[in-house]
C-alpha cells in the first residue's frame, strides 16, 4: 500500500532557530515529491516540488532535499520566523492512480515557532 | 491568493440534513479534486473530475456525490449527515490530470454537524 510517514508529528522552536522536518515514502511507481504549508485553518500552499533526478530544492529560507534511493525527503528551514507556525505535509504522487487518486499525503509536521 | 474559490466558508448543520459545497476552480484549470480533513487528520481524497467527467475516487462515502459542471466549477453535495461528518472539506484545481500538475488548494469549507 503507498504511504508517506512524516516526522516528528509536532515541533516547538525558537524563533531564529532552524529545524528540519522528516518524510519517508512508500508510493510506487514514485513521479514526485511535494512540500505543502498549512496555515491553520487554510489551504495548503506549495514550497516545492521535485523529481525524481532532484536531489535538492529551495523556496527561500525552505530547503528540500530527496533521496529516491532510501525513500526519503526533508524540508529544512532556515533561521525560523514567528510566521513559520503550521502543519508541513509531505506528498508524493504516483505515477499510477489508485485509491488515493495520484496524490498520498502525509499526516502532516505541526510547527510551533516560539518568540 | 490560490484563485480557487470555495463558499460558504462555515456551515452548520444538524444530523440527517443535506448540504452542498461549491467550489470554482483556478482560471484555465480543469481538473478539481475534493479532499476532507478531519481534526488532526491528513487530507483524505475523495474524488477527481475532469472537464465535467468523473477521473478517480477515493473512499468516498455512498452519501457523498459530486458533479462538475459545464463552467468547471463543481459542487460537492454531503447527505444524511453524521457528526463524523463534521471536517474541513478542500478543493483543489490543477490544469490537467498527469501526477506532475501542481495543485492549487482553496481554503475550505468548514461544516459542523450538530
Amino acid at each position: 500500500k503507498n504511504q508517506v510517514e512524516q516526522s516528528p508529528q509536532s515541533l516547538i522552536i525558537l524563533e531564529g532557530k532552524n529545524c528540519t522536518l522528516q518524510c519517508n515514502y512508500t508510493v510506487s511507481p514514485f513521479s514526485n515529491l511535494r512540500w505543502y504549508k498549512q496555515d491553520t485553518g487554510r489551504g495548503p500552499v506549495s514550497l516545492t516540488i521535485m523529481t525524481f533526478s532532484e536531489n535538492t530544492k529551495s523556496n527561500g529560507r525552505y530547503t528540500a532535499t530527496l533521496d529516491a534511493d532510501t525513500k526519503q525527503s526533508s524540508l529544512h528551514i532556515t533561521a525560523s520566523q514567528l510566521s513559520d507556525s503550521a502543519s508541513y505535509i509531505c506528498v508524493v504522487s504516483a505515477l499510477t492512480r489508485g485509491s488515493q487518486g495520484n496524490l498520498i499525503f502525509g499526516k502532516g509536521t505541526k510547527l510551533s515557532v516560539k518568540p | 491568493d490560490s484563485g480557487v474559490t470555495q463558499t460558504p466558508k462555515h456551515l452548520i448543520t444538524a444530523t440527517g440534513q443535506r448540504v452542498t459545497l461549491r467550489c470554482s476552480p483556478r482560471s484555465g484549470d480543469l481538473s478539481v479534486y475534493w479532499y476532507q480533513q478531519s481534526l488532526d487528520q491528513g487530507l483524505q481524497f475523495l474524488i477527481q473530475y475532469y472537464n465535467g467527467e468523473e477521473r478517480a475516487k477515493g473512499n468516498i462515502l455512498e452519501r457523498f456525490s459530486a458533479q462538475q459542471f459545464p463552467d468547471l466549477h463543481s459542487e460537492l453535495n454531503l447527505s444524511s449527515l453524521e457528526l463524523g461528518d463534521s471536517a474541513l472539506y478542500f478543493c483543489a484545481s490543477s490544469v490537467g490530470v498527469g501526477p506532475n500538475s501542481p495543485l492549487h488548494f482553496g481554503n475550505g469549507t468548514r461544516l459542523t454537524v450538530t
